[in-house]
């Protein structure tokens, strides 16, 4: 089946330093990537969503030069969190929609930041 | 995307059935019923989806009513296993559908 590889899986970094996370579709084509943000023992919230070759559309509230997002291929996107603070401490999680096939929406395992 | 609403807790014993429903009265005729779940410090996992008819997969079965304002995901023999989080959203299909999750059931399966 389809298979959205995030990576890292976890990351600790220090608060003002900047933290990059990528999300792959290994074995099918996206052009359209979603990234949410998940507080513990809450839902996934939609963050942005990221177009091959075009700028990422952001939700209310998320700060787009916070969260820098680049899908520069139709495998790959990437998130940024930029000067990162102990309150971006959260599970980061991709999707990604298959180009071939329209109905699937596939997601990654997510990455766990913390912020020191 | 319509917004959607799920009982926050649900309990099934082990090898029976779970029966986990989903209001979703503000549906578009365009928007399918899509099920993911989500175990603990992991992505969700995608379960099913349909648009009007019933689905089912080796997974799960989907019912959806006539008028599409609700639906029921079905887990024929619920394991231990199967305890998560269940979320049913509804989205359009394609790149545009982007999906808003709402608070989804917590299926606590007992043995």
């Amino acid at each position: 089946g389809a298979v959205v590889s995030q990576h890292p899986s976890w990351v600790i970094c220090k608060s003002g330093t900047s933290v990059k996370i990528e999300c792959r579709s290994l074995d099918f084509q996206a052009t359209t990537m979603f990234w949410y943000r998940q507080f513990p023992k809450q839902s996934l919230m939609l963050m942005a969503t990221s177009n091959e070759g075009s700028k990422a559309t952001y939700e209310q509230g998320v700060e787009k030069d916070k969260f820098l997002i680049n899908h520069a291929s139709l495998t790959l996107s990437t998130l940024t969190v930029t000067s990162a603070h102990p309150e971006d401490s959260s599970f980061y999680i991709c999707s990604a929609q298959d180009r071939g096939r329209v109905l699937s929406l596939h997601f990654g395992n997510g990455t766990r930041l913390t912020v020191t | 995307d319509a917004k959607t609403t799920q009982p926050p807790s649900m309990d099934c014993a082990e090898g029976r059935a779970a029966n986990l429903p989903c209001n979703h009265s503000t549906i578009s005729g365009n928007e399918y019923v899509y099920w993911y779940r989500q175990i603990h410090s992991q992505g969700p996992q995608y379960i099913i989806h349909g648009l009007k008819n019933n689905e089912t997969n080796e997974m799960a079965s989907l019912i959806i009513t006539e008028d599409r304002k609700s639906s029921t995901l079905i887990l024929p023999h619920a394991t231990l296993r199967d305890t998560a989080v269940y979320y049913c959203i509804v989205r359009v299909a394609g790149g545009a559908g982007k999906s808003t999750f709402g608070d989804g059931t917590t299926l606590t399966v007992k043995p």
